[in-house]
């Protein structure tokens, strides 16, 4: 049982590539999210997934899209990467039995 | 909006001393509240939760969290700090079912010898 499993660890970009971020969890939760988590800001939310096949935006979602590709996966895309995206950026999933978030152990990307 | 406040950005404590983190939420419904600890490089690791009940919660590694609504509040106290609980904690509030939490900015614990 390995929880939120995230890949890779560490990116690093350059301004205008574009890049996926994997998250997969093997809890059988169905609504999973992505935050990214800045220095002095806690942590934001970009997009969350209620249930397979569902998306909706979150609090800072500009220059993100994500892809729920089945009730294990869910993606976070940067088409374009600038600058303002680095940052850490985690996955969770939520057990809706006892309505808890479990994290991921984050990617670190940087754009330069 | 719900809001969480942290005040405290930076916290020193000696190892043995207690301590006391501090939370304030604002939340128009009854919240779901929750404390995390993020050890460098870490993700995010569930120390406690409250959703009801006993305003007194018990967590894993010897915390424990005291919700007050009249204050708002719901902080973090441990009576022991160990060099191993130096990290960073955010206290964040949700709602049964609603999609996300709302996280506090954290607070960085550093144990001195």
């Amino acid at each position: 049982n390995a929880g939120v499993t995230q890949t890779p660890k560490f990116q690093v970009l350059k301004t205008g590539q574009s890049m996926t971020l994997q998250c997969a969890q093997d809890m059988n939760h169905n609504s999973m999210y992505w935050y990214r988590q800045d220095p002095g800001m806690g942590l934001r939310l970009i997009y969350y997934s209620a249930s397979e096949g569902t998306t909706d935006k979150g609090e800072v979602p500009n220059g993100y899209n994500v892809s729920r590709l089945n009730k294990r996966e869910f993606s976070l895309r940067l088409e374009s990467a600038a600058p303002s995206q680095t940052s850490v950026y985690f996955c969770a999933s939520r057990d809706r039995v006892g309505d808890t978030q479990y994290f991921g152990p984050g990617t670190r990307l940087t754009v330069l | 909006a719900q809001s969480v406040t942290q005040p405290d950005i930076h916290i020193t404590v000696s190892e043995g001393a207690s301590l006391e983190l501090r939370c304030n939420y604002s939340y128009g419904a009854t919240p779901y509240l929750f404390w995390y600890v993020q050890s460098p490089g870490q993700g995010l690791q569930l120390l406690l939760k409250y959703f009801s009940g006993d305003t007194l919660v018990q967590g894993i590694k010897g915390f424990e969290a005291e919700f007050k609504r009249s204050q708002s509040s719901f902080n973090l106290r441990k009576p022991s700090v160990h060099w191993s609980d130096a990290a960073e904690y955010f206290c964040a509030v949700g709602a049964k079912g609603r999609r996300a939490l709302t996280f506090g900015s954290g607070t960085r614990l550093q144990v001195q010898p």
